[in-house]
Protein backbone atom coordinates (compact mmCIF):
# COMPACT_ATOMS: atom_id res chain seq x y z
CA UNK A 1 0.00 0.00 0.00
CA UNK A 2 1.37 3.30 -0.85
CA UNK A 3 1.59 5.57 2.27
CA UNK A 4 2.85 8.92 3.06
CA UNK A 5 3.34 10.07 7.11
CA UNK A 6 4.62 13.06 7.58
CA UNK A 7 6.28 13.97 11.04
CA UNK A 8 8.14 16.46 12.70
CA UNK A 9 5.16 19.61 13.33
CA UNK A 10 4.73 21.33 17.06
CA UNK A 11 5.34 24.52 18.52
CA UNK A 12 7.74 26.80 18.05
CA UNK A 13 8.72 30.05 18.81
CA UNK A 14 9.51 32.93 16.06
CA UNK A 15 12.95 32.80 14.41
CA UNK A 16 13.41 29.11 15.66
CA UNK A 17 13.77 26.24 13.35
CA UNK A 18 12.05 22.91 12.33
CA UNK A 19 12.49 19.79 10.51
CA UNK A 20 9.74 18.29 9.29
CA UNK A 21 9.95 14.53 7.96
CA UNK A 22 7.88 12.79 5.56
CA UNK A 23 8.15 8.94 5.51
CA UNK A 24 7.12 7.03 2.13
CA UNK A 25 6.11 3.38 2.02
CA UNK A 26 5.04 1.49 -1.14
CA UNK A 27 6.94 2.98 -3.39
CA UNK A 28 10.50 4.77 -3.78
CA UNK A 29 10.78 8.40 -3.78
CA UNK A 30 13.55 8.30 -5.65
CA UNK A 31 11.58 7.79 -8.95
CA UNK A 32 9.10 10.44 -7.66
CA UNK A 33 8.59 14.09 -7.94
CA UNK A 34 7.54 14.99 -3.99
CA UNK A 35 6.05 18.31 -2.98
CA UNK A 36 5.16 19.85 0.47
CA UNK A 37 2.05 22.02 0.63
CA UNK A 38 0.54 23.26 3.32
CA UNK A 39 -2.85 24.88 4.50
CA UNK A 40 -2.46 27.73 7.52
CA UNK A 41 -5.87 26.99 9.77
CA UNK A 42 -9.29 27.83 7.84
CA UNK A 43 -7.47 28.63 4.86
CA UNK A 44 -6.53 27.28 1.42
CA UNK A 45 -4.07 25.51 -0.02
CA UNK A 46 -0.50 26.92 -0.56
CA UNK A 47 2.29 25.02 -2.88
CA UNK A 48 5.40 25.64 -0.70
CA UNK A 49 8.14 23.67 -2.33
CA UNK A 50 9.07 20.64 -4.48
CA UNK A 51 12.42 18.52 -5.19
CA UNK A 52 12.50 16.60 -8.79
CA UNK A 53 14.27 12.91 -8.98
CA UNK A 54 17.44 14.96 -9.16
CA UNK A 55 18.81 17.94 -6.98
CA UNK A 56 16.40 20.27 -9.06
CA UNK A 57 14.10 22.11 -6.36
CA UNK A 58 11.84 24.99 -6.41
CA UNK A 59 10.28 26.94 -3.39
CA UNK A 60 7.53 29.43 -3.55
CA UNK A 61 8.83 33.52 -2.61
CA UNK A 62 7.12 33.29 0.51
CA UNK A 63 9.55 30.04 1.68
CA UNK A 64 13.11 31.18 -0.20
CA UNK A 65 16.03 31.45 1.41
CA UNK A 66 14.38 30.14 4.46
CA UNK A 67 13.39 26.33 4.02
CA UNK A 68 15.10 23.52 2.24
CA UNK A 69 13.86 20.23 0.30
CA UNK A 70 15.83 17.46 0.36
CA UNK A 71 15.33 13.84 0.60
CA UNK A 72 16.78 10.61 1.85
CA UNK A 73 16.72 8.04 -0.74
CA UNK A 74 18.44 4.81 1.20
CA UNK A 75 15.72 5.84 4.32
CA UNK A 76 12.62 6.94 0.96
CA UNK A 77 12.10 9.92 3.12
CA UNK A 78 11.37 13.00 1.86
CA UNK A 79 12.23 17.01 5.02
CA UNK A 80 11.48 19.95 4.56
CA UNK A 81 13.85 22.52 6.68
CA UNK A 82 12.73 25.17 7.76
CA UNK A 83 14.62 28.69 9.39
CA UNK A 84 13.47 31.92 10.57
CA UNK A 85 9.98 30.51 10.71
CA UNK A 86 7.38 33.47 11.18
CA UNK A 87 3.74 33.58 12.58
CA UNK A 88 2.08 33.28 9.08
CA UNK A 89 4.22 29.73 8.31
CA UNK A 90 1.24 28.51 10.88
CA UNK A 91 -0.28 25.72 8.88
CA UNK A 92 -1.12 22.05 8.18
CA UNK A 93 2.40 20.65 6.31
CA UNK A 94 1.04 18.16 3.53
CA UNK A 95 3.98 15.79 1.44
CA UNK A 96 2.43 14.34 -1.91
CA UNK A 97 3.86 13.07 -5.10
CA UNK A 98 3.10 13.84 -8.44
CA UNK A 99 0.83 11.23 -9.99
CA UNK A 100 3.64 11.63 -13.15
CA UNK A 101 7.11 10.51 -13.38
CA UNK A 102 7.89 14.32 -14.37
CA UNK A 103 6.97 17.08 -13.22
CA UNK A 104 2.90 18.13 -13.62
CA UNK A 105 1.87 19.69 -10.89
CA UNK A 106 -0.45 17.08 -9.98
CA UNK A 107 -0.66 16.13 -6.75
CA UNK A 108 -1.36 12.06 -5.75
CA UNK A 109 -1.42 10.20 -2.24
CA UNK A 110 -1.27 12.92 0.11
CA UNK A 111 -0.42 12.51 3.71
CA UNK A 112 -1.97 13.00 6.81
CA UNK A 113 0.15 16.22 7.59
CA UNK A 114 1.61 17.95 10.35
CA UNK A 115 0.67 20.79 12.31
CA UNK A 116 3.61 23.89 12.68
CA UNK A 117 2.16 26.45 14.84
CA UNK A 118 4.79 29.29 15.17
CA UNK A 119 4.02 31.74 18.01
CA UNK A 120 5.85 33.09 21.70
CA UNK B 1 -4.98 36.54 -2.46
CA UNK B 2 -5.38 33.33 -4.68
CA UNK B 3 -4.27 32.92 -8.10
CA UNK B 4 -6.71 30.90 -8.86
CA UNK B 5 -10.33 32.35 -8.63
CA UNK B 6 -13.16 30.00 -7.27
CA UNK B 7 -16.86 30.65 -6.26
CA UNK B 8 -16.75 31.00 -2.01
CA UNK B 9 -19.58 28.21 -1.78
CA UNK B 10 -21.91 25.87 -3.71
CA UNK B 11 -24.64 23.92 -2.91
CA UNK B 12 -27.19 21.71 -4.70
CA UNK B 13 -30.11 19.21 -3.53
CA UNK B 14 -29.13 15.00 -3.50
CA UNK B 15 -29.56 13.73 -6.97
CA UNK B 16 -28.77 17.70 -8.67
CA UNK B 17 -25.60 18.40 -10.61
CA UNK B 18 -23.40 21.41 -9.85
CA UNK B 19 -20.50 23.18 -11.21
CA UNK B 20 -17.72 25.03 -9.96
CA UNK B 21 -15.68 27.36 -11.95
CA UNK B 22 -12.01 27.87 -11.49
CA UNK B 23 -10.20 31.04 -13.38
CA UNK B 24 -6.66 31.65 -13.88
CA UNK B 25 -4.93 33.17 -16.60
CA UNK B 26 -2.83 32.28 -19.81
CA UNK B 27 0.40 31.63 -17.59
CA UNK B 28 -1.57 28.88 -15.22
CA UNK B 29 -4.79 27.38 -16.40
CA UNK B 30 -5.03 28.62 -19.91
CA UNK B 31 -1.41 27.64 -20.72
CA UNK B 32 -1.04 23.87 -19.51
CA UNK B 33 -3.99 21.01 -19.59
CA UNK B 34 -2.69 20.01 -16.16
CA UNK B 35 -5.47 21.40 -14.09
CA UNK B 36 -6.66 19.38 -10.90
CA UNK B 37 -9.45 19.26 -9.08
CA UNK B 38 -8.88 17.85 -5.12
CA UNK B 39 -11.58 17.59 -2.37
CA UNK B 40 -11.36 17.40 1.28
CA UNK B 41 -13.58 16.65 4.00
CA UNK B 42 -13.02 18.48 7.33
CA UNK B 43 -9.82 17.50 8.93
CA UNK B 44 -8.94 15.39 6.30
CA UNK B 45 -5.95 15.93 3.87
CA UNK B 46 -7.07 16.65 0.06
CA UNK B 47 -7.73 13.91 -2.32
CA UNK B 48 -6.76 14.11 -6.22
CA UNK B 49 -10.86 13.87 -7.68
CA UNK B 50 -9.69 15.35 -11.66
CA UNK B 51 -6.42 15.74 -12.79
CA UNK B 52 -5.11 16.71 -16.00
CA UNK B 53 -8.24 18.45 -16.82
CA UNK B 54 -10.46 15.73 -17.22
CA UNK B 55 -8.90 12.13 -15.75
CA UNK B 56 -10.01 10.65 -12.84
CA UNK B 57 -7.51 8.77 -10.77
CA UNK B 58 -8.36 4.51 -10.23
CA UNK B 59 -12.11 4.59 -7.76
CA UNK B 60 -13.08 8.21 -8.23
CA UNK B 61 -16.75 7.67 -9.71
CA UNK B 62 -17.75 8.86 -13.01
CA UNK B 63 -20.43 11.88 -11.37
CA UNK B 64 -17.23 13.75 -11.06
CA UNK B 65 -15.98 15.53 -14.31
CA UNK B 66 -13.75 18.14 -15.66
CA UNK B 67 -13.32 20.92 -18.44
CA UNK B 68 -11.43 23.96 -19.19
CA UNK B 69 -12.18 26.61 -21.70
CA UNK B 70 -9.51 29.15 -21.88
CA UNK B 71 -8.36 30.44 -18.73
CA UNK B 72 -11.14 28.73 -16.82
CA UNK B 73 -12.15 25.01 -15.54
CA UNK B 74 -15.10 23.83 -14.20
CA UNK B 75 -15.78 20.67 -12.08
CA UNK B 76 -19.15 19.24 -12.60
CA UNK B 77 -20.17 16.95 -9.63
CA UNK B 78 -23.64 14.81 -11.30
CA UNK B 79 -25.95 13.14 -8.56
CA UNK B 80 -25.26 14.65 -5.01
CA UNK B 81 -24.23 12.73 -2.72
CA UNK B 82 -24.40 13.56 1.05
CA UNK B 83 -20.70 12.90 1.25
CA UNK B 84 -19.81 14.89 -1.53
CA UNK B 85 -20.26 18.14 1.46
CA UNK B 86 -16.85 18.87 1.62
CA UNK B 87 -14.23 21.51 0.18
CA UNK B 88 -12.94 21.76 -3.40
CA UNK B 89 -9.88 22.97 -4.71
CA UNK B 90 -8.77 23.57 -8.03
CA UNK B 91 -4.76 23.67 -9.07
CA UNK B 92 -3.14 24.29 -11.99
CA UNK B 93 0.45 23.93 -13.28
CA UNK B 94 2.14 27.08 -13.88
CA UNK B 95 5.57 26.43 -15.41
CA UNK B 96 8.57 27.88 -14.08
CA UNK B 97 6.57 30.82 -13.16
CA UNK B 98 6.58 31.71 -9.11
CA UNK B 99 4.69 29.82 -7.49
CA UNK B 100 5.30 26.78 -9.38
CA UNK B 101 1.81 25.66 -8.99
CA UNK B 102 -1.28 27.43 -7.80
CA UNK B 103 -4.33 26.61 -5.90
CA UNK B 104 -7.62 28.44 -5.57
CA UNK B 105 -9.01 29.48 -2.86
CA UNK B 106 -11.68 26.69 -2.62
CA UNK B 107 -15.38 26.06 -2.73
CA UNK B 108 -17.41 24.97 0.38
CA UNK B 109 -20.21 22.40 -1.02
CA UNK B 110 -23.25 22.22 0.93
CA UNK B 111 -25.41 19.27 -0.28
CA UNK B 112 -28.43 20.37 0.87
Amino acid sequence: EVQLVESGGGLIQPGGSLRLSCSASGFSINNNYMTWIRQAPGKGLEWVSLIYTGSTTYYADSVRGRFTISRDNSKNTLYLQMNSLRAEDTAVYYCARDINFYDSGTYYGWGQGTLVTVSS
Amino acid sequence: QSALTQPPSASGSPGQSITISCTGTSSDVGGYNYVSWYRQHPGKAPKLIIYEVNKRPSGVPDRFSGSKSGNTASLTVSGLQAEDEADYYCSSYAGNNNPHVVFGGGTKLTVL
